[in-house]
């Protein structure tokens, strides 16, 4: 049982290159979530996903799409990269996103660089 | 729009003392809230939920104050491995949209 997984753990783009991130989650989960978390700001949704086939728009979603054609792996992708991209990225899931407890899984994350 | 609010710290802390930080939430159809722990370079961990009794996990304790909207952790006989970042989370009334993080607060346990 390998949780949530991310891929690739770092990457270095140019400005403009497209790229796609990587999330996989082996725990039958239904809901995925991508964050990105910068200095001094603190973790910020970017999409996320309810269930296989469907996606929605988090805090952060300018300039990133997504799409979860699987129900274990969630991708990421940057169209056109911009320096203002450069973060780090997490994955996470859950069971069920209400009820009284909720727990998100998150993967190792990936280091994005964009120059 | 600060949603939820904790100080950044650091915390210099002298290893054995007791530690509490606090945690401001703005939304007060929150239904849910938690403690995450997230080490350097590495990704936020669960540390415990706090539920509206309060509860306590080993040495550490939560607790949820609803009428004044924050909630608390107390780390009691502080270790060197408790040096982390605490985040605070929200999990906002109805939504599938995530969980709403605090910025961090930043702990040090000093020798």
């Amino acid at each position: 049982n390998a949780g949530v997984t991310q891929t690739p753990k770092f990457r270095v783009l140019k400005t403009g290159q497209s790229m796609t991130l990587l999330c996989a989650q082996d725990m039958n989960h239904e809901y995925m979530y991508w964050y990105r978390q910068d200095p001094g700001m603190g973790l910020r949704l970017i999409h996320y996903s309810v269930g296989e086939g469907t996606t929605a728009k988090g805090e952060v979603p300018d300039g990133y799409n997504v799409s979860r054609l699987k129900k274990q792996n969630f991708l990421l992708g940057l169209e056109s990269a911009a320096p203002s991209q450069t973060s780090v990225y997490f994955c996470a899931s859950s069971r069920l996103a209400g009820g009284p407890i909720e727990t998100q899984y998150f993967g190792p994350g990936t280091r994005l660089l964009v120059l | 729009r600060k949603e939820v609010e904790q100080d950044p710290g650091p915390f210099n802390v002298p290893e054995g003392a007791t530690v509490a930080f606090n945690c401001t939430y703005s939304n007060s159809a929150s239904q849910s809230f938690f403690w995450y722990r997230q080490d350097c370079r590495k990704e936020p961990k669960l540390l415990m939920s706090v539920y509206s009794s309060g509860n306590e996990d080993g040495r550490f304790t939560a607790q949820l104050n609803r009428a004044s909207q924050y909630i608390s952790l107390l780390i009691r006989d502080s270790k060197l491995s408790d040096s982390a970042t605490y985040l605070c989370v929200v999990l906002p009334g109805g939504g599938a949209d995530g969980l709403t993080f605090g910025k961090g607060t930043h702990l040090i346990i000093q020798p």
